[in-house]
């Protein structure tokens, strides 16, 4: 089982659309968790860490399951921009050198 | 967030040259990565570069395959040893940012080894 799994998708929505997307992890001493965008030929770019009382970013907002090892990131009203990779990334000792990446979920968004 | 530069950004090479790509910060930071990031893949951790001492490798990988140095903290090199056609691929360099407690990467190195 890998450590962190994600649907490799893509999901392709509309704009305007709400996607969500679900990522499960393994190790349940998992400290903390983030969300990255990774653009076609580019490097990964944080999105938004992933707090224990779930949090909003304007149109994005991260949830955190501790009991289920699992986390969401839900998009609204999606804009052609969003299209992209969206890691799922997890550190096991909230020293910032243990991240540990899932496979990415590839988001389409399309006119 | 610290700025990060990569060189090169991508290299055509022949199997059994060797590569090294360097990574510059634009402040001084304590940890440093190496990543690996393969066509249509996720990233890998290759090594964490620790300054004025070896290289912690992950499993799988070896100092005589990927050399790295830090000298100082702010640059580290990784060398891709007598290549073959599958080292083709995304290098990354990383550096971690204490206040969120994740990192942030520098553009990538796209190497393809023919």
């Amino acid at each position: 089982r890998k450590e962190v799994e994600q649907d490799p998708g893509p999901f392709n929505v509309p704009e305007g659309a709400t996607v969500a997307f679900n990522c499960t992890y393994s190790n349940s001493a998992s400290q903390s968790f983030f969300w990255y965008r990774q653009d076609c030929r580019k490097e990964p770019k944080l999105l938004m860490s992933v707090y224990s009382s779930g949090n909003e970013d304007g149109r994005f907002t991260a949830q955190l399951n501790r009991a289920s090892q699992y986390i969401s990131l839900l998009i609204r009203d999606s804009k052609l921009s969003d299209s992209a990779t969206y890691l799922c990334v997890v550190n096991v000792n909230n020293a910032g050198n243990m991240l540990t990446f899932g496979g990415g979920t590839r988001l389409m968004v399309k006119p | 967030s610290a700025v990060i530069s990569q060189k090169p950004s991508r290299d055509i090479c022949q199997r059994g040259t060797s590569l090294t790509i360097q990574c510059q910060v634009d402040s001084q930071v304590t940890m440093m990565f190496w990543y690996r990031q393969q066509p249509g893949q996720s990233l890998t951790l290759i090594a964490t570069a620790n300054q004025g001492s070896e290289a912690t490798y992950e499993s799988g990988f070896v100092i005589d395959k990927f050399p790295i140095s830090r000298p100082n903290l702010t640059f580290s090199t990784l060398t891709v040893s007598n290549m073959s056609p599958e080292d083709s691929s995304i290098y990354l360099c990383s550096v971690e940012d204490m206040a969120t407690e994740t990192q942030y990467f520098g553009p990538g190195t796209r190497l393809l080894v023919l």
